[in-house]
């Protein structure tokens, strides 16, 4: 399985403010995912990161509010921009190849006060 | 579009018995995989067991299976021998095919607790 740090674990941040949260792999990977765990909810797909292209993005989820960078098979960033109260969530990345089994992320556990 | 259910909000069991988690999952692709993760309270999504659908035979990960019955659409997760440390927020998911290979829908998930 493949050995996925994801920084920061944790934040505790002001509204308005934005935070950007790192995903590093050991090894390359073809796809990175990178998914939102509002309080008490299960997880829902915020976008897929693509390499050297513009991130896909599902519906309900914005360039302009979670800009996300992948400029290598092995790094990803997700930024979660102008932050308010309901951004406060629980953010995973997760990593993967064709027909193989999908692993995440520690997740960072985010607060916006 | 791809539908995953887990009925049991919640669930107990003495430490040392054995478990069954539900799921049921609903999709129109041939080609699908399932997924068990188990989330402990530091919110971590740890990987516990997988399931092709065109597997054969029911997953086996150590104290983790998956009874797998395709006709029914039914993937539930039975852990066996509980301890203290499966008590956890337990996930079912869904991959399908093609453009959406990779991509996870998740059930709202079971809390289960292992009583001593």
């Amino acid at each position: 399985s493949a050995v996925i740090s994801q920084k920061p674990s944790r934040d505790i941040c002001q509204r308005g403010t934005s935070l950007t949260i790192q995903c590093q792999v050991d090894s390359q990977v073809t796809m990175m995912f990178w998914y939102r765990q509002q309080p008490g909810q299960s997880l829902t797909l915020i976008a897929t990161a693509n390499q050297g292209s513009e991130a896909t993005y599902e519906s309900g989820f914005v360039i302009d509010k979670f800009p996300i960078s992948r400029p290598n098979l092995t790094f990803s960033t997700l930024t979660v921009s102008n932050m308010s109260p309901e951004d406060s969530s629980i953010y995973l990345c997760s990593v993967g190849r064709a027909n193989e089994k999908l692993f995440f992320g520690s997740g960072t556990q985010l607060s916006v006060l | 579009a791809q539908k995953i259910t887990q009925t049991q909000p919640g669930m107990f069991v003495q430490e040392k018995e054995a478990v069954t988690l539900d799921c049921t999952y609903d999709t129109s692709d041939q080609s699908y995989g399932l997924f068990w993760y188990k989330q402990p309270s530091s919110g971590e999504m740890i990987f516990l067991i997988y399931q092709g659908s065109y597997d054969e035979q029911n997953a086996t990960e150590g104290r983790y299976s998956l009874n797998f019955q395709k006709a029914r659409k039914s993937a539930n997760l039975v852990i066996s021998a509980s301890q203290l440390g499966d008590s956890a927020m337990y996930f079912c998911a869904m991959r399908g095919s093609g453009g959406s290979n990779y991509k996870l829908t998740f059930g709202k998930g079971t809390l289960l607790t292992v009583n001593p």
